[in-house]
């Protein structure tokens, strides 16, 4: 049972547009939210990450937007630049105040074409 | 600032062997936690070690085991391999006392069981 789903395996964007990744989550005991970039033969770098106590966190041009009620969190990369192109995770965890485990969906392909 | 380490970047074994994997975490963090990323999937928790004591542990059967040592490194070992095993084996490291700490991935080991 996949706690963590990012149902779009892929995604193409043109340079300078909005790209924006999707996740939904079933468990309700998830409570803080990451967003991962991964480039091939390179590990996991993390990007963002939201508390479920905010609805937004914003850096640079990096927005992660958590809807509780939905079980959905979305990733808005504004503008996209062709080094953005990667697989993107979601990962989430839960409460327990510690550097818990990450439960991670199965990434989005993200392709910024010129 | 030396990131998450990891060695060797790349494993060749046959079914029914034995494999070490070896991980150092980023500067001041004290918790390694160990992930398998299968091709197409996200990563699956395996389990995390803090003060050289596994503390969690996700869904992976007793051959593959751990250590950490009185550094903060970290050992993975698989027994008895299986063509499922291959795969890329990642480490992340993070600061337990920090809280809601964010999980910092090396850049793994390919392992190759034929």
């Amino acid at each position: 049972d996949q706690q963590v789903k990012q149902n779009s395996p892929s995604l193409s964007v043109q340079e300078g547009r909005i790209s924006i990744l999707n996740c939904d989550y079933t468990n309700s005991m998830f409570d803080y939210f990451l967003w991962y970039k991964k480039y091939p033969a390179e590990g996991p770098t993390f990007l963002i990450s939201i508390s479920s106590i905010k609805d937004k966190n914003e850096d640079g041009r990096f927005t992660v937007f958590l809807n509780k009620s939905a079980k959905h969190l979305s990733l808005h990369i504004v503008p996209s630049q062709p080094g953005d192109s990667a697989v993107y995770f979601c990962a989430a965890s839960p409460g327990t105040g510690t550097a818990s485990k990450l439960t991670f969906g199965t990434g989005t392909r993200l392709q910024v074409t010129l | 600032d030396a990131g998450v380490t990891q060695s060797p970047t790349h494993l060749i074994k046959t079914r029914g062997q034995q494999v070490t994997l070896r991980c150092s975490p980023k500067s001041g963090h004290d918790t390694v936690s160990w992930y398998q990323q299968a091709l197409g999937q996200g990563p699956q928790f395996i389990f995390q070690y803090y003060e050289e004591e596994e503390r969690q542990r996700g869904n992976f059967p007793d051959r593959f085991s751990g250590h950490q040592f009185p550094n903060y490194s970290s050992e993975l070992n698989v027994n008895a391999l299986l063509l499922g095993d291959s795969a890329l084996y990642l480490c992340a490291s993070s600061l337990r006392l920090a809280g809601r700490s964010t999980q910092y991935f090396g850049p793994g080991t390919r392992l190759t069981v034929l």
